[in-house]
């Protein structure tokens, strides 16, 4: 029963354009969502958040959109540079306020900047 | 500052052997995690530690997975009689442990266990 979902396995888009990254979820109780980023060979690093009560959050380049009626965020990169090539992995938390926020993970989304 | 460290980057082990896979969170994280990623698979949580709280282990598959954190710590991931299915790669994360607040998890490079 995958819980976070990310339909999109990979994504190739023009350097310089907006990449949007999206990701559904099942579970009404998650409140917490994340993006994380991840290089070969390297563990993954957090990028973005974004709580429940809120519908936007920006930082630099990265935007993330939730949607709570549609269980559904996305992750908007403009402008992509080729660094960002990269997994990127969306990650939903229920537990916030216990301290335990154990993440459930979608399965990734392969990005590929193209010069 | 160091990060999250783990050992051994990678392990070969055979159908039926004991493996332990080791990890240093950052110093002064008083929250530990460990999860997995199978082929195809997102990251899979298996248990958390926070201080000296009884674990959370409800993402353990088996009971043939077992974990320990000694002195709030560096932490041990122990695989009891591996099977072909527990290949994967081994990720573990620390974070501050900052209840009632956003907190950042902080990943390992992990360690790919691949049995035979």
């Amino acid at each position: 029963d995958q819980q976070v979902k990310q339909n999109s396995p990979s994504l190739s888009v023009q350097e310089g354009r907006i990449s949007i990254l999206n990701c559904d979820y099942t579970n009404s109780m998650f409140d917490y969502f994340l993006w994380y980023k991840k290089y070969p060979a390297e563990g993954p690093t957090f990028l973005i958040s974004i709580s429940s009560i809120k519908d936007k959050n920006e930082d630099g380049r990265f935007t993330v959109f939730l949607n709570k009626s549609a269980k559904h965020l996305s992750l908007h990169i403009v402008p992509s540079q080729p660094g960002d090539s990269a997994v990127y992995f969306c990650a939903a938390s229920a537990e916030r306020y216990t301290g335990n926020e154990k993440l459930t993970f979608g399965t990734g989304t392969r990005l590929t900047i193209i010069p | 500052g160091a990060g999250v460290s783990q050992s051994p980057s990678n392990k070969v082990t055979e159908k039926g052997k004991d493996v332990e896979l080791r990890c240093d969170p950052i110093s002064g994280h008083t929250a530990l995690y460990w999860y997995r990623q199978s082929l195809g698979q997102g990251l899979e949580f298996l248990i958390y530690f926070q201080g000296n709280s009884a674990p959370d282990k409800s993402g353990l598959p088996s009971d043939r997975f077992s974990a320990e954190r000694t002195g709030g710590s560096v932490s041990t991931l122990t695989i009891q009689r591996t099977q072909q299915e527990d290949s994967a790669v081994y990720l573990c994360a620390s974070s501050l442990g900052r209840g009632g607040l956003p907190d950042t998890q902080y990943f390992g490079p992990g360690t790919r266990l691949t049995v035979l």
